[in-house]
């Protein structure tokens, strides 16, 4: 079984509805993430958790919310979404903030 | 402020050519990690390698190998006798030691190797 992994895999929806994505892990580590990725500008980070009670913004966090449910779950919200969400996201864990991450497959995303 | 750039947006070659993709980092501190992934065609990320900024030893996983000069403050990255399979995106990045420090990330170098 994948380490970490996301829910759904790809996501169709309307402009203004609500959406959550999911991402679990089982590799046992404190610091999670979330990215979006749109072709031509790499990865940008959305949010991020140090542990259960420490949630940072990351560059682009305007329009998500996230909520840590546990160590091993991290799920992404779009309140209302909005077509320029349109994107790959993906969840990652890491032990320590300067070890490598681990991703999950990705969700894509489609707000119309 | 921090940095990575990746210059070279394609690259394409023919099977078995050697080719390196280029990663240069900017950064203020002394204590910092870099890192490589692959993305291919399937999507997924895929960790490649990591090295510390006090470890300037050239770094070989079989056909991959990793160049580290800090003096250029570069960390480029070479596939030997590339193939078919190497086909994907890659990024590079770049962290600082420190609780609260982000990974930064390239643009990504997108490689095509054709049969």
């Amino acid at each position: 079984d994948a380490d970490v992994t996301q829910t759904p895999r790809n996501r169709i929806t309307k402009t203004g509805k609500r959406i959550m994505l999911e991402c679990s892990q089982t590799k046992g580590h404190d610091r999670m993430y979330w990215y979006r990725q749109d072709p031509g500008l790499g990865l940008r980070l959305i949010y991020y958790s140090f542990d259960v009670k420490d949630i940072n913004k990351g560059e682009i966090s305007d329009g998500y919310s996230v909520s840590r449910q546990a160590q091993a779950k991290f799920s992404l919200s779009l309140e209302s979404a909005i077509p320029n969400q349109t994107a790959l996201y993906f969840c990652a864990t890491s032990e320590l903030v300067f070890t490598e991450q681990f991703f999950g497959p990705g969700t894509r995303l489609t707000v119309l | 402020a921090q940095k990575v750039t990746q210059a070279q947006t394609e690259i394409s070659v023919v099977e078995k050519e050697d080719v390196t993709l280029d990663c240069v980092y900017e950064t203020r501190d002394t204590t910092y990690y870099l890192f490589w992934y692959k993305q291919p065609p399937s999507g997924e990320l895929v960790f490649l390698i990591r090295r510390n900024s006090f470890d300037e030893q050239n770094e070989i996983s079989g056909r991959y190998s990793w160049n580290f000069q800090k003096s250029t403050s570069s960390f480029n990255f070479t596939i030997t006798a590339s193939q078919v399979v190497d086909s994907a995106v890659y990024f590079c990045a770049l962290t600082n030691a420190g609780n609260n420090r982000k990974l930064i990330w390239g643009l990504g170098t997108s490689l095509a190797v054709n049969p």
